[in-house]
């Protein structure tokens, strides 16, 4: 079966370093989505995308988020300046017309 | 407000068993996802449904839209079942995208052998 990939699988930063998170959705998917889980919390969708636009975004998502798709394969998640509280696992899915979502496995990323 | 509540929280089964985990959800969806998610953290989707039933293997997933209710159910449970399994749904007044889903806290499944 087609994958999402995610590199890297683990990421450690400094608060108010800048972080990329990258993944790469599955060839002939057009919907493109993060999320991102606390440890011991729900996950919490933050961004969908399509078309090479933001189509929407959750209040977490804000100025210190972007996304990117740089290329036509990789998909990315950018934090600005990162704060302890952005430490979580971060997870990219994709989805094609038929609705049902891939996901990838996940970054986990540490802000000390 | 949109909300969805899953029960139990945690379930421990002995293998072989008949296993139900409940998903409640508050006003009217567009779609209901059930996912499995791996003790390493990665998430699989199992189902994804907007009325009826849906069975794949030993799984089976129900919807009830009038009762904004879904079941996934677990036929002779075996410990690799063992997993957080995490019902999502997308709200008919919360956005358009396929993946803007409010996600349930989740409920562990311990299958002991």
């Amino acid at each position: 079966e087609p994958e999402v990939t995610q590199t890297p699988s683990h990421q450690v930063t400094q608060m108010g370093q800048e972080v990329i998170l990258r993944c790469v959705p599955i060839s002939n998917h057009l919907y493109f989505y993060w999320y991102r889980q606390i440890l011991g919390q729900k996950v919490e969708f933050l961004v969908s995308f399509y078309n090479n636009e933001i189509s929407e975004k959750s209040e977490i998502f804000d100025d210190q988020f972007s996304v990117e798709r740089p290329d036509g394969s990789n998909f990315t998640l950018k934090i600005r300046s990162t704060k302890l509280e952005d430490s979580a696992m971060y997870f990219c899915a994709s989805s094609g017309v038929e609705e049902k979502l891939f996901f990838g496995s996940g970054t986990q990323l540490s802000v000390l | 407000k949109n909300e969805v509540e899953q029960s139990p929280q945690n379930l421990t089964a002995q293998e072989g068993e008949f296993i139900t985990i409940n998903c409640s959800y508050s006003v009217g969806i567009s779609a209901l996802h059930w996912l499995q998610q791996h003790p390493g953290g990665g998430i699989v989707s199992l189902f994804m449904l907007s009325s009826g039933k849906k069975k794949h293997g030993r799984l089976i997933a129900t919807i009830n839209i009038q009762e904004k209710h879904s079941s996934l159910h677990i036929t002779a449970s075996h410990p690799r079942d063992s997993a957080v399994y995490i019902c999502a749904v997308r709200f008919m007044n919360y956005g358009g995208s396929q993946g803007n889903l409010i996600f349930g806290k989740g409920t562990k499944l311990s299958v002991k052998p």
